[in-house]
């Protein structure tokens, strides 16, 4: 079935460094993938929709220069967690659907997410 | 406005009985949805879905219930088992295409042995 890497899975920074998360999918081709973020106890909130070889959506609320999205290409997006603050701690976890699949446009396969702690 | 609710934060089952699990979402243009299951410091893992043309799909010990008109969906895990314990997430997509899911903030079930 298909599969999507995220990594790094854990990652401690500083206050006010950078921090880029890839997602890959293995073994298909994917032009859209979702960056979804889950605070402790919480739901999965959407992000932003990356689009290949286009400009990311981002959802209402989502500081777009704080969270730079890059989707160059077919197998790989990367969130840019930019200049990181404690609260921009957090899990952020990836997706994409491998459409030619037998699940089709429906069913999202997710990355194993990567928790971000910032001190 | 959470357009996909579960409303047990929480459910304790006894391992071998039935657990279910419920969802009630409010836009009524959804068309698909999906249970995920979630381990800590995991991503989410498929589990089961159902269309909105059907009202039942069964998969081994998972069965996923649609009612419609009360926009209402359960998973039905039977037997439970201890490694069903895990948070649950009801998810629900609207229209084809790539869309994104809209996911309720899930129940942590825990099958107690």
């Amino acid at each position: 079935g298909a599969v999507v890497s995220q990594h790094p899975s854990w990652v401690i920074c500083k206050s006010g460094t950078s921090v880029k998360i890839e997602c890959r999918s293995l073994d298909f081709q994917a032009t859209t993938m979702f960056w979804y973020r889950q605070f402790p106890k919480q739901s999965l909130m959407l992000m932003a929709t990356s689009n290949e070889g286009s400009k990311a959506t981002y959802e209402q609320g989502v500081e777009k220069d704080k969270f730079l999205i890059n989707h160059a290409s077919l197998t790989l997006s990367t969130l840019t967690v930019t200049s990181a603050h404690p609260e921009d701690s957090s899990f952020y976890i990836c997706s994409a659907r491998d459409v030619t699949g037998w699940a089709g446009a429906n069913v999202l396969t997710f990355g194993a997410g990567s928790r971000l702690t910032v001190l | 406005d959470q357009q996909v609710k579960q409303n047990s934060p929480s459910l304790s089952v006894q391992e071998g009985r039935i657990s279910i699990l419920n969802c009630d979402y409010t836009n009524s243009m959804f068309d698909y949805f999906l249970w995920y299951k979630k381990y800590p410091a995991e991503g989410p893992t498929f589990l089961i879905s159902i269309s909105s043309i059907k009202d039942k799909n069964e998969d081994g010990r998972f069965t996923v219930f649609l009612n419609k008109s009360a926009k209402h969906l359960s998973l039905h895990i039977v037997p439970s088992q201890p490694g069903d314990s895990a948070v649950y997430f009801c998810a629900a997509s609207a229209a084809s295409g790539n869309t994104p899911l809209v996911f309720g903030k899930g129940t942590r079930l825990s099958v107690i042995a």
